[in-house]
């Protein structure tokens, strides 16, 4: 296993347009994680799945955003009608479940650009 | 609602100087504190995880101390090299779901 996949690495969109983003989790890892940043912050928490279940979402994630992880394996975001606020680094993550063992483990990102 | 700071927030150093990165939070119910390193348009690599029960972790050159009940953390850099550049992040778990709270991080740059 080589870790935490994402693609693609950049994307540069026309404003209006819809974008999807894919993660790929460490095998035995139940957990994944949506996280988002910009520029000189800190990532910022969107979204998790246990599994296949969709645990909870952040209120930054607009009715435009949404998110899947079919069969708990992958996991797509996808973001409709873009507006050049969702310039960003997307980040995946995932961990395993549980209360002690938590190290989350990042993708390299997905690098958006609103033009 | 759990915040994090990082000071301080820009730290330029001569090679081989130990260095000190401080994280501060304001809810001391954390579960565990991580520490990251993310190199300029990169994703994040995991230094060290603290749980809760633990008072530091040790890995290499890098030492992280945690005081739950003052809300601190700091990660010990010895012996700093030039590829140590990079910013890093704290970010501590404190909710269901293991998700992770950020500080905006401390741009490291070590010179020759």
């Amino acid at each position: 296993d080589t870790g935490v996949s994402q693609n693609p690495r950049h994307k540069i969109t026309k404003r209006g347009q819809n974008v999807t983003f894919r993660c790929d989790p460490i095998s035995e890892h139940n957990r994944l994680y949506w996280y988002r940043q910009t520029l000189g912050q800190g990532p910022e928490f969107l979204t998790y799945f246990q599994n296949e279940a969709q645990l909870e979402k952040s209120r930054l994630l607009s009715d435009r955003f949404s998110a899947e992880r079919p069969k708990g394996s992958f996991s797509t975001l996808e973001i409709q009608r873009t507006e050049q606020g969702d310039s960003a680094m997307y980040l995946c993550a995932s961990s395993p479940t549980g209360l002690v063992d938590t190290e989350a483990f990042f993708g390299q990102g997905t690098r958006l650009t609103v033009v | 609602k759990q915040e994090v700071t990082q000071i301080p927030a820009a730290l330029s150093v001569p090679e081989g100087e130990n260095l000190v990165l401080n994280c501060s939070f304001t809810d001391s119910a954390i579960y565990n504190l991580q520490w990251f390193r993310q190199d300029p348009g990169k994703g994040l690599t995991s230094l060290l995880l603290i749980q809760s029960s633990q008072r530091e972790q040790t890995s290499g050159r890098l030492n992280a101390s945690l005081d739950k009940s003052s809300g601190r953390s700091t990660l010990y850099i010895a012996a700093s090299q030039p590829g140590d550049s990079a910013t890093y992040l704290c970010a501590v778990i404190t909710g269901g779901g293991n998700k992770l709270t950020f500080g905006t991080g401390t741009q490291l740059k070590v010179e020759l």
